[in-house]
């Protein structure tokens, strides 16, 4: 079963960029991952699908200010030119033999 | 567009079953290539998936819930629901539903219902 690792929180400032980290177990480096958003009080939103070749796949609707890219074990979320709006909770999710899992999630706050 | 919509009492007292209902619009459950799961999220903390059916019908479920899990559907209402036994306050939570990929090996999440707050409370 895959483990999905996130930093708990990251900061930057209105109109800089961000990177948030998704990292995958050892033995599941090669998995793909989603990313989605959570805003404060609504419910998640899908943004991409990652693959480790870095290959993405955003969904309907989602900023050409998001962007996935991968390294090794290692999965990012890049969001540019942060908004206020973009003040949310980011889960990354993937799954194994027919069972998914989550990252505990990552608090972005836009300063 | 596809919507999905959670249904079902937002209080269950403990020991009893927990009963929710996904209406799916825009979309048919019995198509290909899709699952459709149920997620939820304690208040303050993270997302937990609980279980999920394929749409040929057959189902799975997360191995920390499985004994107390049992996931359904509806085709004729195109709905699908999740029920969870004995439950405890830690199983208050908001319940999701979502629609998960099934395509060469893709299995995310890409569409989300508006999720429903239920309290475990006698």
């Amino acid at each position: 079963q895959p483990v999905l690792t996130q930093s708990s929180s990251a900061s930057a400032s209105l109109g800089s960029s961000v990177k948030l980290t998704c990292t995958l177990s050892s033995g599941h480096r090669t998995y793909i991952i989603a990313w989605h958003q959570q805003q404060p009080g609504k419910a998640p939103r899908y943004l991409m699908k990652l693959e480790g070749s870095g290959s993405h796949n955003k969904g309907s609707g989602v900023p050409d200010r998001f962007s996935g890219s991968s390294s090794g074990a290692d999965r990012y979320l890049t969001i540019s030119n942060l908004q206020s709006e973009d003040e949310a909770d980011y889960y990354c999710e993937t799954w194994d033999s027919n069972t998914w899992v989550f990252g505990g999630g990552t608090k972005l706050t836009v300063l | 567009q596809l919507q999905l919509q959670e249904s079902g009492p937002g209080l269950v007292k403990p020991s009893e079953t927990l009963s929710l209902t996904c209406t799916v619009s825009g979309g048919s459950i019995s198509s290909s290539p899709y699952y459709w799961g149920w997620i939820r999220q304690p208040p303050g903390k993270g997302l937990e998936w609980i279980a999920s059916i394929y749409y040929s019908g057959s189902t799975y479920y997360n191995p920390s819930l499985k004994s107390r899990v049992t996931v359904s559907a509806d085709t004729s209402k195109n709905q699908f629901s999740l029920k969870l036994s004995s439950v405890t306050a830690a199983d208050a939570a908001v319940y999701y539903c979502a629609r998960q990929i099934a395509v060469s090996g893709i299995r995310n999440i890409d569409y989300w219902g508006q999720g429903t707050l239920v309290t475990v409370s006698s």
